[in-house]
């Protein structure tokens, strides 16, 4: 099984309708992060979370919302989506100390 | 403000050749590190090299090696020997090491290769 597990891993969503992405981590790490890749733009940060409390927005978080359940649990939620949100979301993991970031497989999400 | 940059929207190797990616970066963290990811079409990403920028060598992980400049803050990565299954998106990566740091990372637009048999 991955260390880092996104579900789905595909999903094709009408307008306006509410969406979550799940993510879960066996690494035992408090930090936890949700991107989007669009192409020609690389990955940009949406949200973070260091721990349960603590939830912090990136350079992209409009529209979209999250959920820390657990120290294993990040989940991120599109209120209402729209087709600008059709892209490939990735959730990753990293240790308090250390340098490497865990990604997960990727979520594809389109908005039609 | 830090920013990672990737000049080469898209190369072509042959097969067998080496092949270097561009990646500047601009940063004003005293301690910062460097990465590389592969992303091949099914869409995972697969980390690569790191490189610390503290690290007195540059980074060597098999075929793939960074050449770290620190002075012309440039990070290219160096593919020897390029195998069809190189071909892939390739993206550069920095994140700040200092104190308080957020972990996050910052990309650059990705590099496509494609190797020729």
């Amino acid at each position: 099984d991955a260390d880092v597990t996104q579900t789905p891993r595909n999903r094709i969503t009408k307008t306006g309708k509410r969406i979550m992405l799940e993510c879960s981590q066996t690494k035992g790490h408090d930090r936890m992060y949700w991107y989007r890749q669009d192409p020609g733009l690389g990955l940009r940060l949406i949200y973070y979370s260091f721990d349960v409390k603590d939830i912090n927005k990136g350079e992209i978080s409009d529209g979209y919302s999250v959920s820390r359940q657990a120290q294993a649990k990040f989940s991120l939620s599109l209120e209402s989506a729209i087709p600008n949100q059709t892209a490939l979301y990735f959730c990753a993991t990293s240790p308090n100390r250390g340098t490497e970031a865990f990604f997960g497989q990727g979520t594809r999400l389109t908005v039609v | 403000a830090q920013k990672i940059t990737q000049t080469q929207p898209g190369m072509f190797v042959q097969e067998k050749e080496a092949v270097t990616l561009d990646c500047t970066y601009d940063t004003s963290d005293p301690s910062y590190g460097l990465f590389w990811y592969k992303q091949p079409s099914s869409g995972e990403m697969i980390f690569l090299i790191y490189q610390g920028s503290y690290d007195q060598q540059n980074a060597t992980e098999g075929r793939y090696s960074l050449n770290f400049q620190k002075a012309r803050k440039s990070a290219n990565l160096v593919i020897s020997a390029s195998q069809l299954g190189d071909s892939a998106m390739y993206f550069c990566a920095m994140r700040d090491l200092g104190s308080g740091n957020t972990g996050k990372l910052i990309f650059g637009q990705g590099t496509t290769l494609q190797v020729k048999p």
